[in-house]
Parts: C-alpha cells; structure tokens; sequence
C-alpha cells in the first residue's frame, strides 16, 4: 500500500519553464490537497479538491494550476515558473469523516533559477 | 476564515523535562485540531487529534494535547522529553463548516541532552 505518492522528488527550473507535480493516491479518499512549504512560513494551501471534476483555491493558489479528473490522482501546473515558487510542495489526502487527519507524501523540493 | 497561530518559533528543553509547544486558533464554528511531527528531510507524520468531549487528547510517542475552548488552544505536551523528540512540530486547524485545514507556521522544538 504505496498511500500518497509524489513526483519527481526534485526538480530544477529555468523562470519561464512549465511543468507538472505529480500526486497519486491509492487510499480511495475523496480530498485531496496541495501545500508549500517555506522556512517560517509554515505550510500553506494552495488548492485542493473534494472529489472528481471539483477543485477549489487555498490560501496561496495564484500561479499554479490544478484538475482532477480521477480519484487517484491529483496534478499541480506550473504554467510560468517564477524564482518566489521555490520551495517543497507536499500532496496530501484525507478521509471523509470530520476529523480525518491529513496523510502526506514524501515531498517534491523545486528550484527556480 | 480559520487561522493558526504559533507563538514561538523554538523552543528549547532538557532532556527528562516537561515540554509544551503552544498553539492557538480561529474559526467561525467548531474546531477540529491536529498535530502533525515533521523530522528533518522527511514529509509529515500525524500525531494526534482533538476528539469532541476530551479535553486532554493522547497520540503518538507519548505526546498529548490540552484543548481550552474559552482560551481557543489546543497545546502539545510531553511529560518527560526525549532527544529524539527534536524536530518541527505543526498545529493544523479545519473549520466543521469548511473542507480547508490551514497551518501554523511551526515550531522548532530542540531537546537537549
């Protein structure tokens, strides 16, 4: 049982490039979530989903891109890299009853130069 | 909208010590809480969670934490630190009204031998 599954575990880019993060879950869990990472800022949102064909904006969700179009997976767009989305994104999932605690992945660290 | 609040960016004990990271929150309705353990260059582990009626909440590693509802906290504790327990810890907050959980921005916790 893999749980939450991200990839690449790290990448480098030029400003102005695209590319997708990846995230594929196997816990049959309706929500799905993206965060950043960045030291004293703490974990922030930036989009997450409730369900197929449903997304929605978090806290951060300006330059970056989501769709889902199946239960597993969940991928995250970056259309124009910019050196500020330098940081380590982490996928996340939970269940479907309230309290249900966020599982994680392993972490996807990008550099933009 | 729900926020975390995490007063202190470090905090340092001696091994054998109490320790407490504190931790504070908003939101319109109802809360559910979380505590989640991060170790260096890994993703995030759950701890623990606030359960409706327990003001004091056990979880993992001998962790536990106090719910105050009138002083809107929910603070970890551990009765006796380990070494091993040095690491980010992260309080997380989910309005029942709202499908977001939003983070604190961490807290070092060193502990000293």
């Amino acid at each position: 049982n893999a749980g939450v599954t991200q990839t690449p575990k790290f990448q480098v880019l030029k400003t102005g490039q695209s590319m997708t993060l990846q995230c594929a879950q196997d816990m049959n869990h309706e929500y799905m979530s993206w965060y950043r990472q960045d030291p004293g800022m703490g974990l922030r949102l930036i989009h997450y989903s409730v369900g197929a064909g449903i997304t929605d904006q978090g806290e951060v969700p300006n330059g970056y891109n989501v769709s889902r179009s199946t239960t597993e997976d969940f991928p995250l767009r970056l259309l124009s890299a910019a050196p500020s989305q330098t940081s380590v994104y982490f996928c996340a999932t939970r269940g479907d009853r309230g309290n249900s605690p966020l599982h994680f992945g392993n972490g996807t660290r990008l550099t933009v130069t | 909208a729900q926020s975390v609040a995490q007063p202190e960016d470090q905090v340092n004990v001696a091994e054998g010590n109490p320790l407490t990271v504190k931790c504070t929150y908003s939101v319109s309705g109802n809360p559910y809480l979380f505590w989640y353990v991060q170790y260096p260059n890994r993703g995030l582990q759950f701890l623990l969670k606030y359960i409706t009626g327990d003001n004091l909440v056990k979880g993992s590693y001998g962790f536990e934490a106090e719910f105050n509802k009138s002083q809107t906290s929910f603070h970890l504790k551990k009765p006796s630190a380990l070494v091993s327990d040095s690491a980010l810890y992260f309080c997380a907050v989910r309005d029942v009204r709202d499908d977001k959980i939003i983070f604190g921005k961490g807290t070092r916790l060193h502990i000293l031998p």
